[in-house]
């Protein structure tokens, strides 16, 4: 079945470092969401991408979705104690309805 | 605008009880969607209600049901429960169906079957 799944599952980081992700699906995906959840949390929504090669940044942040919009990177420059969570991708496969989350990739920042 | 609430925040529950749990989006979202957290198998998809009729369902049993109000406001309902069902259940509202728009999270409800 259809599968999205991120690695690396765990990232240890010294404060100042950077950090990416990597969210891979089997298949196509119509958009991608990225979404955090703090330790204790509820996801909170980071961003969306839909176009092939998209790229976005948000301040540190900066996503990508790839060009056969099958996979899509989260990348933290300079990370911060406040950058600690689970980060998520999401999208709906193309041929597909359910929305799909990813196992997520939980940070932790050392200071 | 206020949140996504959800009620109870904190459940326990015994093996073979039945449990329902609320949600109250965003007003003006027409969407309510529905998620099973556990540290094992992180976020799952349980189904996704738009304008009170079920939209999309994920690979869960049918002892998971739900419903959406007129009001948009959801529930959901699990009975006959198992000691696999302890989770953090998540609900989130959007403005259109899952995926299209951002969805906004509710705290959600720590279930415990004991």
């Amino acid at each position: 079945g259809q599968q999205v799944m991120q690695i690396p599952q765990y990232q240890h980081v010294q404060e100042g470092e950077d950090f990416t992700t990597y969210c891979n699906s089997s298949t196509t995906l119509s958009n991608i969401q990225w979404y955090k959840q703090r330790p204790g949390g509820h996801p909170v929504f980071l961003i969306q991408l839909v176009k092939s090669g998209e790229v976005k940044k948000q301040k540190r942040l900066t996503f990508q979705f790839g060009e056969a919009k099958k996979n899509s990177s989260l990348h933290i420059t300079a990370t911060q104690t406040t950058d600690v969570g689970t980060y998520f991708c999401a999208g709906v496969p193309g041929n597909g309805q359910n929305f799909v989350f990813g196992p997520g990739t939980r940070l932790s920042v050392l200071p | 605008k206020a949140g996504v609430t959800q009620t109870p925040r904190y459940l326990i529950k015994t093996r073979g009880q039945q449990v329902t749990l609320s949600c109250s989006p965003i007003s003006g979202h027409r969407s309510v969607s529905w998620y099973q957290q556990t540290p094992g198998q992180g976020l799952q998809f349980l189904f996704e209600y738009f304008s009170e009729t079920q939209r999309n369902k994920g690979n869960f049993p049918g002892r998971f049901s739900g419903r959406q109000f007129s009001n948009s406001r959801s529930e959901m309902n699990v009975s006959t429960l198992e000691l696999g069902d302890s989770a953090l259940y998540l609900c989130a509202s959007s403005p259109q169906l899952a995926g299209q728009y951002e969805q906004y999270f509710g705290p959600g409800t720590r279930l415990t079957v004991t």
